[in-house]
């Protein structure tokens, strides 16, 4: 039983498309967390929320708590936004998706 | 800013060695972990520190122990590897208790057991 899924698993995009990753729970969670994982392996956290919406550069998250789903929007893609990026919900604990793989293609 | 700092970056074990994986971070941060992330799986946790003096077990910790060293040091020791511990291991830490505040990793240890 996975507590939190994400979609897509792949997705290749064009320079410049915008992108949207999608992450659903099942759980009741106090946070929810949008983790990137760099090709060298490296992880770092994005974005930490609980209701609405918050935004980062290009980057944008939202969050549905009733509908128990969360987003991230990648704005004017680039290469370099070519990762793995992963959702994590909190409750007591983390529970981690399996992450999206995104390649970027210039 | 090193942040949380992870050796070694790889390590090749043969079945039955032993071997610990370091972890410091220099946040102040309060509570750290262990997690490994196996292909198609999510990130899943061995074990956690609450607090300096405190380790709990997560959802895989057999096979392991911790050491919880001061509250900058975090340590994970495989008393004896096996191939089902081949993995990427990620130390992490966050200011406050598990999903209340963000995670920071460390860059990871990949680790093959022959």
């Amino acid at each position: 039983k996975n507590e939190v899924e994400q979609s897509p698993q792949n997705l290749t995009a064009q320079e410049g498309e915008f992108i949207t990753i999608n992450c659903s729970y099942s759980v009741g969670i106090s946070a929810l967390h949008w983790l990137q994982q760099h090709p060298g392996g490296g992880i770092v956290s994005l974005f930490m929320l609980s209701s609405g919406k918050k935004k980062h550069g290009r980057l944008i998250a939202t969050i549905n708590i009733q509908e128990k789903h969360s987003s991230l929007h990648i704005t004017a893609s680039h290469p370099r936004d070519s990762a793995v990026y992963i959702c994590a919900a909190t409750g007591n604990q983390f529970y981690f998706g399996t992450g999206t793989s995104l390649t970027v293609i210039p | 800013n090193a942040g949380v700092t992870q050796t070694p970056k790889f390590q090749v074990l043969k079945t039955g060695q032993s071997m610990t994986l370091q972890c410091a971070q220099d946040m102040n941060h309060n509570s750290m972990y262990w997690y490994r992330q196996d292909p198609g799986m999510g990130l899943r946790l061995i074990y956690y520190s609450a607090s300096e003096g405190t380790t709990d077990k997560g959802e895989v910790p057999n096979g392991y122990n911790v050491s919880r060293l001061n509250k900058r040091e975090f340590s994970l020791r495989l008393e004896s590897a096996a191939p089902s511990q081949t993995s990427v291991y990620f130390c992490a830490s966050s200011e406050a208790a598990q999903g209340s505040s963000p995670l920071h990793f460390g860059n990871g240890t990949r680790l093959t057991v022959t």
